[in-house]
């Protein structure tokens, strides 16, 4: 089956640091996505890995391991506007682009 | 240049009724993928289209239908509407559906649906 997990919610404060941890268990893999999502909006495109390693942009960064099916999103210098849903979502091998999304993360940043 | 972008961006229909919703991808997209998000499920995959062809489909009734044109754009139908299919429908494009890594899956801003 497929299965992807993250943490439900997380609370920070303003100027900090968060990490937001996805696991995977999928037939097959061929690359992980992070999308935020505000609230009545569409999702929006953060990071893509697809080999091992940390890949960063700007206050965001991203984690692959696909030996552990692991993957984190941190986000640094956090602002009142990161307050938002982060989706962890996996192309599966065979997909092209049919994406398994985990349910999200509802991350609150206060002041 | 322009996102993905969906029409009509809201839309109240009556059960039983069926429904159109349509996609023009980012320009030079090819890869077009359609996904149903409610609450309760979060995001679901529906299908995707490249090159006119649908190359994957979702665990959704034969009511939900999709197709694409030869200019890319692809439209999405659900037959005989029921209450649960109030959702955001949002479809995604790439540029083939290739797992390199330039090959980003974009959203559009969605298309909010509520069967009444």
């Amino acid at each position: 089956g497929q299965n992807i997990d993250q943490p439900t919610e997380m609370t920070a404060t303003e100027g900090a640091i968060v990490q937001i941890n996805c696991t995977y268990q999928t037939s097959g893999f061929n690359g992980l996505f992070w999308y935020q999502q505000h609230a009545g909006e569409a999702p929006t495109f953060l990071s893509y890995n697809v080999l091992d390693g940390l890949e960063e942009k700007g206050r965001f960064s991203s984690f692959l391991s696909r030996s552990k099916g692991y993957s984190y999103l941190l986000l640094k210098e956090l602002q009142m506007k990161d307050s938002a849903s982060y989706l962890c979502a996996v192309r599966v091998a065979g997909g092209y682009n049919k994406l398994i999304f985990g349910a999200g993360t509802r991350l609150a940043v206060h002041p | 240049k322009a996102g993905v972008t969906q029409t009509p961006r809201y839309l109240i229909k009556t059960r039983g009724q069926q429904v159109t919703l349509s996609c023009s991808p980012i320009s030079g997209h090819r890869s077009v993928s359609w996904y149903q998000q409610t609450p309760g499920q979060g995001l679901q995959f529906l299908f995707e289209y490249f090159s006119e062809t649908q190359r994957n489909k979702g665990n959704f009734p034969g009511r939900f239908s999709g197709r694409q044109f030869s200019n890319s754009r692809s439209e999405m139908n659900v037959s005989t509407l029921e209450l649960g299919d109030s959702a955001l429908y949002l479809c995604a494009s790439s540029l083939n559906g290739q797992p390199s890594s330039g090959n980003t899956i974009y959203f559009g801003e969605g298309s909010w649906l509520t069967v009444v």
